[in-house]
């Protein structure tokens, strides 16, 4: 049983345009939240959090919305850049001893010039 | 970045010799993980760490075990490969849990 969707396995977006990634989850107790940004042969790199005490947390050209009541985020970035091509991951736990992220499946971003 | 390496980062093995995939942190964090991710399932977890001594299993542990004797030190044994487990195997670590977790390079396997 999934506990985090993401439901578009792949994306694409123009150069210099916004991409949206969207996330759903079930467990109403989770209140952390991540999105991870993956290369080919490489590690997942951490990219942007939020907690649920928020609906909205930016960091440069990235912004992640959280809908509550909708058991919903998304990451924005704007602008989209070739470099941001990659595999995005998004990332939840609930607090205390049973905190250990649970991921999506991931969206693959492909940015074109 | 934090200072995680991860060895061997290939390696091809045959069904039912044991594996020990090592991962090497020198950020002193308290917690420690390992993933494996394959194609439609993104990242999950086998088993994790919350110090010396102390592993607990994650949501696919079966044909895994673990060990961490020092704090720096986090190593995933497969102790007879199946095809199955091909796939590529992520170390992460964190100060707390929850938080953010910070991942290694991966090691690739294949099992034959």
């Amino acid at each position: 049983d999934q506990q985090v969707k993401q439901n578009s396995p792949s994306l694409s977006v123009q150069e210099g345009r916004i991409s949206i990634l969207n996330c759903d989850y079930t467990n109403s107790m989770f209140d952390y939240f991540l999105w991870y940004k993956k290369y080919p042969a490489e590690g997942p790199t951490f990219l942007i959090s939020i907690s649920s005490i928020k609906d909205k947390n930016e960091d440069g050209r990235f912004t992640v919305f959280l809908n509550k009541s909708a058991k919903h985020l998304s990451l924005h970035i704007v602008p989209s850049q070739p470099g941001d091509s990659a595999v995005y991951f998004c990332a939840a736990s609930r607090g205390g001893s049973q905190g250990n992220l649970i991921f999506g499946k991931g969206t693959k971003l492909s940015v074109k010039p | 970045d934090a200072g995680i390496t991860q060895s061997p980062r290939h390696k091809v093995t045959e069904t039912g010799t044991p594996v020990t995939l090592r991962c090497h942190q020198t950020e002193n964090h308290r917690y420690m993980y390992w993933y494996r991710q394959d194609p439609g399932h993104g990242l999950r977890l086998i088993h994790y760490s919350y110090g010396v001594k102390d592993t607990d299993k994650g949501e696919v542990s079966d044909g895994y075990s673990v060990s961490r004797s020092k704090t720096e030190d986090f190593l995933l044994t497969l102790e007879s490969a199946t095809s199955s487990q091909t796939s590529v195997y992520f170390c992460a670590i964190s100060q707390n849990n929850p938080d953010t977790q910070y991942f290694g390079p991966g090691t690739r396997l294949t099992v034959l």
